[in-house]
């Protein structure tokens, strides 16, 4: 089943306890990104790779890094977590350059006390 | 920069009844792609429907439409005959499909609750 995994679902931890999130997809795509979901505001994109070892910013960069070391995996990585990143995470894939949908994952509820 | 503007917080509707969710979008890309994401309360993100910019034809996928109007930069999607498990936030997303590495642009969501 083509699909992209995210790991955990639901996170609770405490300021400046570094933290990953890890995201897998099986369907070989080029493009990855990282969307954060706040109320009020949609959904607006953190970093974004367009093919292994290519990493980008997107909007609301601060706080977080990536890496892309392999194809099909794209963690997301806190360093120095801060209540104001506590939110809703959203891993997604799609074929680079293209009109197809970005396949989203799960989503992974992130609080920072 | 791209810009996804929803002006309907929320909306109610009655069951059966046909919804429009107004969408409308700022960009200066020739080539891009309108998509419209159902988010229910259970939080996955559904992908219903897309519209490519060089499409001559509204896209429709089942009960789904997308009323593409390019000169007034709308992308209104049409939900009939409505039903209680189309209550969900609903995401107006556009995307670069011309070679940029932008991701997608979302609106902040319009919030459909259909009533029995």
């Amino acid at each position: 089943e083509a699909q992209v995994t995210q790991n955990p679902r639901y996170l609770i931890t405490v300021t400046g306890k570094k933290l990953t999130v890890t995201c897998s997809q099986n369907m070989n795509h080029e493009y990855m990104s990282w969307y954060r979901q706040d109320p009020g505001l949609g959904l607006r994109q953190i970093y974004y790779s367009m093919n292994v070892e290519v990493t980008d910013k997107g909007d609301v960069p601060e706080g977080y890094k990536v890496s892309r070391k392999e194809k099909r995996n794209f963690p997301l990585i806190l360093e120095s977590p801060s209540p104001n990143q506590t939110s809703l995470y959203f891993c997604a894939s799609s074929l680079r350059d293209s009109g197809d949908e970005q396949f989203f994952g799960p989503g992974t509820r992130l609080t920072v006390l | 920069a791209q810009k996804i503007t929803q002006t309907q917080p929320g909306m109610f509707v009655q069951e059966k009844e046909a919804v429009t969710l107004d969408c409308t979008y700022d960009t200066s890309d020739q080539s891009y792609g309108l998509f419209w994401y159902k988010q229910p309360s259970s939080g996955e993100m559904i992908f219903l429907i897309y519209q490519g910019s060089y499409d001559e034809q509204n896209a429709t996928e089942g009960r789904y439409s997308l009323n593409f109007q390019k000169a007034r930069k709308s992308a209104n999607l049409v939900i009939s005959a409505s039903q209680l498990g189309d209550s969900a936030m609903y995401f107006c997303a556009m995307r670069d499909t011309g070679g940029g590495a932008d991701g997608l642009t979302f609106g902040k969501g319009t919030h459909l609750i259909i009533q029995p």
